[in-house]
């Protein structure tokens, strides 16, 4: 059990270009959650996988941002045309089963220049 | 909607100490889970201790507790003997219980409480 872990950890990019990352969960965990968390806040749901079924969207996930979990294994999230305001960590967690604890993994710190 | 607040934006307490940090929280739920969890700089997040609301017992993880009052939706943390260690921001967590087929299982955060310890 290697944990949750996200790549990249750090991305620095200019104003409309379009970043990816990735969230490998812990295996056999088949919930996958994603979080924006920009300084001074709490944590703020996006969206969240059952396999590779995506349950819940907040609507915080604008038109621009996409997420996907191939074969229910690990998850991109996309975000096309950043804007500056998209500029916060984004958090990746895993749960085994619907109740259970969620795992975060240390994520991806984005800036948008 | 849920909401989670917590009014100590920051805390600090000398080593071997007991602090307590604040959590409110707002629901029209009867069952639920809350949680607190530890994120230290630089590193992930972790849980620290749950508390299902059906459970009138408080939680207790060694040197971590809650006081959890349901009917004054009061959810506060006790850490005893604090330790060097202990230093991080502290997130206040809820989740619903009530989980449909079509999600519901989100966390929802209070803007957390940066604890910091004194030697």
């Amino acid at each position: 059990d290697t944990g949750v872990s996200q790549d990249p950890r750090h991305k620095i990019t200019k104003r409309g270009q379009n970043v990816t990352f990735r969230c490998d969960p812990i295996s056999e965990h088949n919930r996958l959650y994603w979080y924006r968390q920009t300084l001074g806040q709490g944590p703020e749901f996006l969206t969240y996988f059952q396999n590779e079924a995506q349950l819940e969207k907040s609507r915080l996930l604008s038109d621009r941002f996409s997420a996907e979990r191939p074969k229910g294994s690990f998850s991109t999230l996309e975000i096309q045309r950043t804007e500056q305001g998209d500029s916060a960590m984004y958090l990746c967690a895993s749960s085994l089963e619907m109740g259970n604890e969620q795992y975060f993994g240390p994520g991806t710190r984005l800036t948008v220049t | 909607a849920q909401t989670v607040t917590q009014s100590q934006p920051e805390m600090s307490v000398q080593e071997a100490e007991t602090v307590t940090l604040s959590c409110t929280y707002d629901t029209s739920e009867s069952d639920y889970y809350l949680f607190w969890y530890k994120q230290p700089p630089s590193r992930q997040m972790i849980l620290v201790i749950r508390q299902e609301a059906y459970k009138q017992q408080n939680a207790t993880e060694n040197r971590f507790s809650v006081n959890f009052q349901k009917a004054a939706k009061s959810f506060s943390l006790k850490i005893s003997d604090s330790q060097l260690g202990d230093a991080a921001m502290y997130f206040c967590a809820y989740r619903s219980a009530f989980v449909s087929s079509f999600g519901n299982e989100k966390l929802t955060f209070g803007t957390g409480t940066r604890l910091t310890i004194i030697p």
